[in-house]
């Protein structure tokens, strides 16, 4: 059954110091997206991308994140400055199609990274 | 805007006990989809179902039943005759557009 892969599972850095979370889509997949969830908290939409570049973006997506799609399989976020507050288990996802009732489509989520800002 | 409300912060049900998990969502859209996840004490999301705004059929899956009514906006999740392994937390999630809106989610613990 086809899946989203996410590495690593657990990343541990030093305040300030740049991270960048890997996730592989499933393949005949179009839409991507990252969301965040924060101990104990609910899972928070970061951002979408589509047709390589950002088709949504959340308050939390400020100019420290960035997603890339280097090389057609892989799709990257990366944090440039990381902070404490950084913290969280990151979700990639992604979807046949937008949500959209003639689609049928459905989001398929990773395993999720844990990141610890230390 | 966009919001789901899962009222239930954390239930404790004892074995083979039913339970039925809230999920109230908010949207001017005509067109969405609710999704149901668990996210296990391992972390991840795992997902249990998904409907679409024009289909308000009732669903069973095993021990599962999902009951959508778009006169109350609510999506709720029972399970029946629930497990020790059905400890979790249960995330409710509307979908529309290119965006997943999520409830603060349901602890349940299945005590044996």
């Amino acid at each position: 059954e086809p899946e989203v892969t996410q590495t690593p599972s657990h990343q541990v850095t030093q305040m300030g110091q740049e991270v960048i979370l890997r996730c592989v889509p499933i393949s005949n997949h179009l839409y991507f997206y990252w969301y965040r969830q924060i101990l104990g908290q609910k899972v928070e939409f970061l951002v979408s991308f589509y047709n390589n570049e950002i088709s949504e973006k959340s308050e939390i997506f400020d100019d420290q994140f960035s997603v890339e799609r280097p090389d057609g399989s892989n799709f990257t976020l990366k944090i440039r400055s990381t902070k404490l507050e950084d913290s969280a288990m990151y979700f990639c996802a992604s979807s046949r199609d937008s949500a959209d009732v003639t689609m049928n489509t459905e989001a398929f989520f990773g395993q999720g990274t844990r990141l610890t800002v230390v | 805007a966009q919001k789901v409300t899962q009222a239930q912060t954390e239930i404790s049900v004892v074995e083979k006990e039913d339970v039925t998990l809230d999920c109230v969502y908010e949207t001017r859209d005509t067109t969405y989809y609710l999704f149901w996840y668990k996210q296990p004490p391992s972390g991840e999301l795992v997902f249990l179902i998904r409907r679409n705004s024009f289909d308000e059929q009732n669903e069973i899956s095993g021990r599962y039943s999902w009951n959508f009514q778009k006169s109350t906006s609510s999506f709720n999740f029972t399970i029946t005759a629930s497990q020790v392994v059905d400890s979790a937390v249960y995330f409710c999630a509307l979908n529309t557009g290119n965006q997943f809106y999520f409830g603060t989610g349901t602890s349940l613990t299945v005590i044996p």
